[in-house]
């Protein structure tokens, strides 16, 4: 069964400071690798989307990379923010072209 | 360019009841997908709409219906409710081809509650 498992499952940081989320997964092969961010109460945003042949993408903050022979992805925030508090979820999608399969997230506090 | 939106944002029913969603995907997105949303579950898929046919269906008991209208509007159904269905509903919307390939634009969701 093709899984995604995210570490940790929560997280709490001083404002300002990095972090580092992490995701293993064993969907084999896949096509792309997302990483969505979901406020309270909200609809996931998508944050960054790699392919198989991408190591790394940012977006502001906000840099994930991947390593598809260990099969895992890390999602890091710079100098975080009050605002960055939300679940973070990151997904793999096989390569049939129908399938996503969601890690169950990782919730991130960022406190003053 | 107005994004998914999904209504009615708040539902509150009872076990046995039947309820309707709706979502309207974003201008030109010709794909729109479900998903159920529980603490400790994350997303699971419920199913996909392309040109008002169902594409793709996930691992849902047969009372979770839907169906797409010609202007790409969905809606779906969940008939006899349980207590297990309270959950948030996420519609997302992408552009005609597979999901896998796509970029998926969600709603803000509709929080079901079954008393």
């Amino acid at each position: 069964k093709n899984q995604v498992e995210q570490s940790p499952q929560s997280l709490i940081i001083l404002e300002g400071k990095n972090c580092t989320l992490q995701c293993n997964y064993t969907v084999s092969p896949f096509s792309n690798l997302r990483w969505y961010k979901q406020d309270t109460g909200r609809g996931p945003v998508s944050l960054t989307i790699m392919t198989f042949s991408e190591n790394t993408k940012s977006n502001g903050r906000y840099t994930a990379t991947l390593d598809a022979d260990t099969k895992q992805s890390s999602l890091h925030i710079t100098a975080s923010q009050l605002s960055d508090s939300a679940s973070y979820i990151c997904v793999v999608s096989d390569p049939g072209g129908n399938k996503l399969t969601f890690g169950t997230g990782t919730q991130l506090k960022v406190e003053l | 360019k107005a994004g998914v939106t999904q209504t009615p944002r708040y539902l509150i029913k009872t076990r046995g009841q039947q309820v309707t969603l709706s979502c309207s995907p974003i201008s030109g997105h010709r794909s729109v997908s479900w998903y159920q949303q529980t603490p400790g579950q994350g997303l699971q898929f419920l199913f996909e709409y392309f040109s008002e046919t169902q594409r793709n269906k996930g691992n849902f008991p047969g009372r979770f219906s839907g169906r797409q209208f010609s202007n790409s509007r969905s809606e779906m159904n969940v008939s006899t409710l349980e207590l297990g269905d309270s959950a948030l509903y996420l519609c997302a919307s992408s552009l005609a081809g597979q999901v896998s390939y796509n970029e998926q634009f969600f709603g803000p969701g509709t929080r079901l509650t079954v008393l």
